[in-house]
């Protein structure tokens, strides 16, 4: 059973581009969750999906950001206009439906924008 | 606030030398508090979870507890391979979002 996957692993943007993050949760798991995390910081909840669905999406910034998970494939993390201060590493985190609390986390995307 | 915290930041131990990480949380209300493993470049590997105040689970050379307002991760005899950060999460019964700590960098020296 492969693990979540996340790519790409590395991605570089200007100032003012868009950012694309995807997530492929582990088979079976219904519930995505995204987090950022900047140098010398803990995670940030960011936002919480299930298939089709937005749950909470309390922690997402109101502007520039956005989530989706649809009913086929991955889970995308859309960041439009990108600032320097988006740089950080994304993570997602997949549960399955009877345990939504254990989440299996993937490699991470490092986003760098210079 | 919600909010989790982790001390110390860094802990340096010889193998062997056993030792407690420490997880301060205030929540409103737990619903679960939770232990992750992080090795440099890869996401968080979980450990375990803990929903009351006296529940204990181990693995390995791992135990966590968990009290009213606080957790520890404590390791016996700890080897290199035990070398990384280790964070903890907190649920609350409020929402869906999980509030971690900066985590403990852990480095176990041979």
């Amino acid at each position: 059973n492969a693990g979540v996957m996340q790519n790409p692993r590395h991605l570089v943007r200007r100032r003012g581009q868009e950012a694309r993050l995807r997530c492929s949760p582990m088979k079976g798991h219904s519930h995505v969750y995204w987090y950022r995390q900047l140098p010398e910081e803990g995670l940030k909840f960011m936002v919480y999906l299930q298939k089709e669905n937005i749950i909470d999406e309390s922690g997402m910034p109101k502007e520039r950001f956005s989530a989706e998970f649809p009913k086929e494939g991955p889970s995308i993390l859309r960041i439009q206009q990108v600032v320097r201060g988006d740089s950080a590493a994304y993570f997602c985190a997949s549960s399955p439906p009877h345990s939504s609390y254990e989440q299996y986390f993937g490699p991470g995307t490092r986003l760098t924008v210079t | 606030e919600d909010q989790v915290t982790q001390s110390p930041e860094a802990l340096r131990l010889q193998e062997g030398e056993s030792s407690s990480l420490n997880c301060s949380y205030t929540v409103s209300g737990l619903r679960g508090l939770f232990w992750y493993r992080q090795d440099p470049g890869k996401g968080p590997e979980f450990l375990f979870t803990l929903y009351s105040a006296g529940e204990e689970k181990e693995k390995e050379r791992l135990k966590a507890t968990l009290t009213k307002k606080e957790s520890f991760l404590h390791i016996t005899a700890p080897k290199p391979e035990d070398s990384a950060t280790y964070l903890c999460a907190a649920l609350s019964n409020t929402g869906n979002q999980f509030y971690f700590g900066t985590g403990t960098s852990l480095t176990v020296i041979p």
